[in-house]
């Protein structure tokens, strides 16, 4: 079956600008995460969404960042005035429910500010 | 700073030697995760191990948890040259609400054939 989808792949933006990183999950996977990737380093999380309820926002860095999953599927993550600490690799995940379930990733959006 | 700590940073190999790759974490856990990530790409989950095991086996994976000194490694056997990739341990935390997996830095592994 077809796994997670992210568009765009690369996405290269002028310091300022607002962008908005998509992320199709795996249907039936009721749970969805975000996560950032700078070069060289780990995963850094950013928000989680289970079903309809309301998301974990804790891992967002600062209020320039926002994510809405419509209809308990495709997500979209939204950067507002980026900057050029904001480039990264941003990592999107489903997983069934459960607390043993293993992330399904995409193969991810590079962010470049310039 | 980070959860997980993975050990050595980089490690390379001949095709057919074995590679074993650390990961220690500072809070108790649920379980213990082992991600693999080709360049370009995202993570493929590879094995789960959960807090009240302490070994297990995948084809040519081998993972062992030691929750008494909270470190886990990864061992793979006979390697190839297409195991080259990073590998990355994530813990999911307990008194959290959900999964929550935690990542570190991860290990470059490189095999050479």
């Amino acid at each position: 079956g077809a796994g997670v989808s992210q568009s765009p792949s690369n996405k290269v933006t002028e310091k300022g600008k607002d962008v908005e990183l998509r992320c199709d999950p795996i249907s039936g996977h009721t749970a969805l995460y975000w996560y950032r990737q700078s070069l060289g380093q780990g995963l850094e999380f950013l928000i989680y969404f289970q079903g309809n309820s309301a998301p974990d926002k804790s891992g967002l860095p600062s209020d320039r960042f926002s994510a809405e999953r419509t209809g308990g599927s495709v997500s979209t993550l939204t950067i507002q005035r980026t900057q050029q600490e904001d480039s990264a690799v941003y990592l999107c995940a489903s997983a069934r429910p459960g607390r043993n379930s293993p992330l399904h990733f995409g193969n991810g959006t590079r962010l470049t500010v310039t | 700073s980070q959860q997980g700590e993975e050990d050595p940073q980089a490690l390379s190999i001949q095709e057919g030697e074995n590679a074993t790759m650390n990961c220690s974490y500072k809070t108790s856990i649920n379980n213990l995760q082992w991600y693999r990530q080709n360049s370009g790409r995202g993570l493929v989950h590879l094995i789960l191990i959960r807090s009240n095991e302490r070994e297990k086996h995948s084809g040519r994976l081998r993972v062992t948890l030691d929750t008494s000194k909270k470190s886990s490694s990864l061992l793979i056997t006979a390697s190839r040259a297409a195991d080259t990739a990073s590998y990355f341990c994530a813990t999911d935390i307990m008194n959290t609400g959900f999964q929550k997996l935690v990542f570190g830095t991860g290990t470059r592994l490189l095999v050479s054939p």
